[in-house]
């Protein structure tokens, strides 16, 4: 497709389970942001790559949550030993360019995460 | 990044014109002024950018201050489709890490 894909659109899971979240960026585009966004709040910056290097992790809330970027285009955000609280929408953006200039970000539909 | 301050609700009517202002008094001379929106159970989706001269889309205009302290985006016209979330994001040109807040969430009322 187009657009930025993202796997699953939503995944249901119980506390303690490892979860896999898969987004495919738009053919070509460099960058790639990972948010997570809880019910009813703002998005949350996890990770940036620039191509397969995430200069960037500060975001991750906890050592339990890793990504990785193989390729320069397929990423996953790996959870592991989920939590109740890691429940939220988890949103990829991806951007020709850097974004820091003019750089537009094209966001993926998001991965609804419940962990019961 | 450069800290953004909008309110964070406003109401609006449809057909009426909307200003959604931003504030970003630390913006330094290198930073872009992007603005986004997230419409309900989707994910953000780009308006509009600019550094200096006020901007216009076919979506949104984008008056920014002389000082660059603050902007507004301009809804000249609104619809009902227009009822999301607008944040005001400055990325920084150094570290390319986008930082969005809590935003504005506009209600337009038929």
């Amino acid at each position: 497709g187009a657009g930025v894909s993202q796997s699953p659109s939503n995944k249901v899971t119980e506390k303690g389970k490892d979860v896999e979240l898969r987004c495919d960026p738009i053919s070509g585009h460099t960058a790639l942001y990972w948010y997570r966004q809880s019910l009813g709040q703002g998005l949350e910056f996890l990770i940036y790559f620039q191509g397969n290097s995430a200069p960037d992790k500060s975001g991750l809330p906890s050592d339990r949550f890793s990504a990785e970027r193989t390729g320069g285009s397929v990423s996953t955000l790996t959870i592991q030993r989920t939590q109740q609280e890691d429940s939220a929408v988890y949103l990829c953006a991806s951007s020709l360019i850097s974004p820091g200039g003019t750089g537009e970000l094209f966001f993926g539909e998001g991965s609804r995460l419940t962990v019961l | 990044d450069a800290k953004t301050t909008q309110p964070n609700s406003m109401e609006s009517n449809e057909e009426e014109p909307v200003h959604l202002p931003c504030n970003h008094s630390t913006i330094s001379g290198t930073d872009y002024i992007h603005w986004y929106r997230q419409l309900p159970s989707q994910g953000p989706e780009y308006v509009i950018h600019g550094l200096t001269s006020n901007v216009n889309n076919r979506m949104a205009s984008l008056a920014i201050a002389e000082d660059r302290k603050s902007s507004t985006l301009i809804l000249h016209r609104a619809t009902l489709r227009d009822a999301a979330v607008y944040y005001c994001i400055l990325p920084s040109y150094n570290t390319d890490k986008l930082i969005f807040g809590t935003g504005t969430r506009l209600q337009v009322f038929p």
